[in-house]
């Protein structure tokens, strides 16, 4: 059964604030992505990675960072939160283009 | 690059009637067409997938049809059941991501 694990569920920060989002899974999968879920306008892709050390821009990178330093391990960095930050942000992984991709269970972010 | 349109973003429905959720794409390229179902506070789980070589695929009371032509692709839900109750988004393949609609919100009533 496919894990990935997003370490913080729940996180309140102050605007300015960096801020680190965890996420690991254990299926041993090239990808790695990272979405942001918001009322209204589905999920969008923020990053994405397909090998360490390896990113890509998505749809909506500005004001974010990441870091692949291990296959298993892809963090998202807020460098200065800010207030239009206040998502829900989800984690995924899969096997090469063309194939399923599997969630976290998300991390909520409310940015004060 | 890829842009997906889901169409409607909310859809109520009587127990047993049938839904049907439409989803358009850009980008002739994609090949691989999943749909994700997302229960209240639950993560996205993936309920059926379709790849481009094939027109239609079943898997008990929910379809998923492929018009490659139009590039447009829809999921059928038959003998809706109150928890079928979710959101539901579709996605489209680009190389090495996959793009989502903006989902879909499903209620079925009793």
């Amino acid at each position: 059964d496919v894990k990935v694990t997003q370490s913080s569920r729940y996180l309140v920060k102050r605007t300015g604030e960096k801020v680190f989002l965890e996420c690991v899974q254990d299926m041993d999968h090239e990808n790695m992505f990272w979405y942001r879920q918001d009322p209204g306008l589905g999920l969008r892709l923020i990053y994405f990675s397909y090998d360490v050390k390896m990113k890509e821009k998505g749809d909506i990178p500005e004001g974010y960072s990441v870091s692949r330093e291990k296959k298993e391990r892809f963090s998202l960095i807020l460098e200065s939160a800010s207030t239009n930050q206040t998502s829900m942000y989800l984690c995924a992984s899969g096997r090469g283009a063309g194939n399923t991709i599997y969630f976290g269970e998300g991390s909520w972010l409310t940015v004060v | 690059g890829e842009n997906v349109e889901q169409h409607p973003s909310t859809l109520s429905v009587q127990e047993g009637d049938s839904a049907v959720i439409k989803c358009t794409y850009s980008d002739s390229a994609s090949n691989y067409f999943p749909w994700y179902k997302q229960e209240l506070g639950k993560r996205p789980q993936l309920i059926i997938d379709i790849r481009s070589n094939v027109g239609e695929k079943k898997d008990q009371r929910i379809a998923v049809t492929l018009n490659k032509t139009a590039k447009h692709f829809s999921l059928h839900i038959t003998e809706t059941q109150p928890e079928d109750s979710a959101v539901y988004f579709c996605a489209a393949s680009t190389p090495g991501k996959l793009i989502f609609g903006q989902g879909t919100t499903l209620q079925v009533k009793p």
